[in-house]
């Protein structure tokens, strides 16, 4: 297996621009996580689908950012309008149900908003 | 609720001296605990997890850590750290419940000193 599959591996863009991460997750594996990392604050828990489904969109810090998963092999992260203050990595991860695997990470966005 | 502590957000060690990451945990109900390392510009890597079974578990790279229930603890160990250990870790927490959400703690940066 790949592993969980994230791209882009960089990306710049401008204040204003919509941005998306892509994420595939490690087949068979039927929850997936969204997660932002930054100096200042760790890593932040955005959001997680357990069976495609979002189950807790609590951590997504505003409405300028949305989050789907159409199949279990696929996921986005979409901000619109992107702000400098969402330069960050963002990782997506994936797991089993019941929690005994562990999440395997993928590589991770590094995102800069300028 | 489950959280996770971690005891200094910074930690130096000499080559060939002894690691101990320390790692708390608070959890209603039996704990899966796992300790994550992450290498300079790369994603989370799963070290090593206790679910069940034996307290003292081996992990990757010669880590290891034990779960000590009266102490609410999984302490992460080397006997002997290498240059290549340097690095940031994180200690997590879930159960066995479907659902599965991790609580991971903030981390700590391990330095080793040649």
């Amino acid at each position: 297996d790949a592993g969980v599959i994230q791209s882009p591996r960089h990306e710049v863009t401008e204040m204003g621009q919509e941005v998306t991460l892509r994420c595939k997750p490690i087949s068979g594996h039927n929850s997936l996580f969204w997660y932002r990392q930054t100096m200042m604050r760790g890593l932040e828990l955005l959001i997680y689908f357990n069976n495609n489904v979002p189950i807790d969109d609590s951590g997504m810090p505003e409405d300028r950012f949305s989050a789907k998963m159409p199949n279990a092999s696929f996921s986005t992260l979409k901000i619109q309008p992107s702000e400098p203050r969402d330069s960050a990595v963002y990782f997506c991860a994936s797991s089993s149900e019941g929690g005994g695997y562990g999440y395997t990470f993928g590589s991770g966005t590094r995102l800069t908003v300028v | 609720a489950q959280s996770v502590t971690q005891l200094g957000s910074h930690v130096s060690v000499s080559e060939g001296a002894l690691v101990l990451l320390r790692c708390n945990y608070s959890s209603s109900v039996p704990p899966y605990l796992f300790w994550y390392v992450q290498y300079p510009n790369q994603g989370l890597q799963l070290l090593l997890k206790y679910t069940t079974g034996a307290t003292l578990v081996k992990g990757i790279n010669g880590f290891e850590a034990e779960f000590k229930k009266s102490e609410t603890s999984f302490h992460l160990t080397k006997p002997s750290a290498h240059m290549s250990d340097a690095a940031e870790y994180f200690c997590a927490v879930t159960n066995s419940g479907t659902g599965n959400q991790f609580y991971f703690g903030t981390g700590t940066s391990l330095t080793v000193i040649p």
